[in-house]
């Protein structure tokens, strides 16, 4: 009984390395999704998905990549880490554009850059 | 472009005391909003709402919705110090660009 499994839950990195945060739902959902939150700023969404083979932007894509070769997978990657990418991520999926009204939330990655 | 606004941003009470909060939506292709509740990880579902005027309810949380004048509420009676927490509203369209509010710390004080 998984549901979405996100990894790592910690992580540190130094300015300009590149990480990829894992994110595998088991419940077939189509569409997933990536957010980060940082303290009063709420959950903003970075990239989503609403189905293997196609992603599209959020609120705050700038520096993130997302691909969705699977309907199980949605990994984010950083490409160039920069102190401001320091935050909790989190990923979330939901069967058929919410229509059931529930998004299913991993349990977080903290990540910070140095 | 899209918005959530939630309103106060934090609040204290006592234990006992009923608690409003407000969420104003401008989300392109409405389709329903939503209410989560953060404690220390991620965050939980309360509602969904989709029709005006239906309340939901659950316990001593109930919810309401507004898409003449694009708003909701939360409210939640007889607080325990076991709500205390973040809540928040998030607004859905039809393209799946989903927006969260900023949340709303709610304190309730023994």
């Amino acid at each position: 009984n998984a549901g979405v499994t996100q990894t790592p839950k910690f992580q540190v990195l130094k300015t300009g390395q590149s990480m990829t945060l894992q994110c595998a739902q088991d419940m077939n959902h189509e569409y997933m999704s990536w957010y980060r939150q940082d303290p009063g700023m709420g959950l903003r969404l970075i990239h989503y998905s609403v189905g293997a083979g196609i992603t599209d932007q959020g609120e705050v894509p700038n520096g993130y990549n997302v691909s969705r070769s699977t309907t199980e997978d949605f990994p984010l990657r950083l490409l160039s880490a920069a102190p401001s990418q320091t935050s909790v991520y989190f990923c979330a999926s939901s069967s058929g554009l919410l229509n059931t009204g529930e998004l299913f939330f991993g349990e977080g990655s903290r990540l910070t850059v140095l | 472009e899209d918005k959530v606004v939630q309103s106060p941003l934090s609040l204290v009470v006592h234990e006992g005391d009923t608690v409003t909060l407000n969420c104003s939506y401008e989300v392109t292709n409405f389709r329903s909003l939503l209410w989560y509740k953060q404690e220390k990880k991620a965050p939980t579902f309360l509602f969904m709402l989709t029709s005006s005027g239906i309340e939901k309810k659950s316990g001593r949380l109930s919810s309401i919705l507004d898409k003449k004048e694009l708003f909701s509420i939360l409210n939640i009676t007889a607080t325990q110090t076991g709500d205390s927490a973040v809540y928040l509203c998030l607004g859905s369209g039809n393209t799946g660009k989903l927006i969260f509010g900023q949340g709303t710390t709610l304190q309730v004080k023994p």
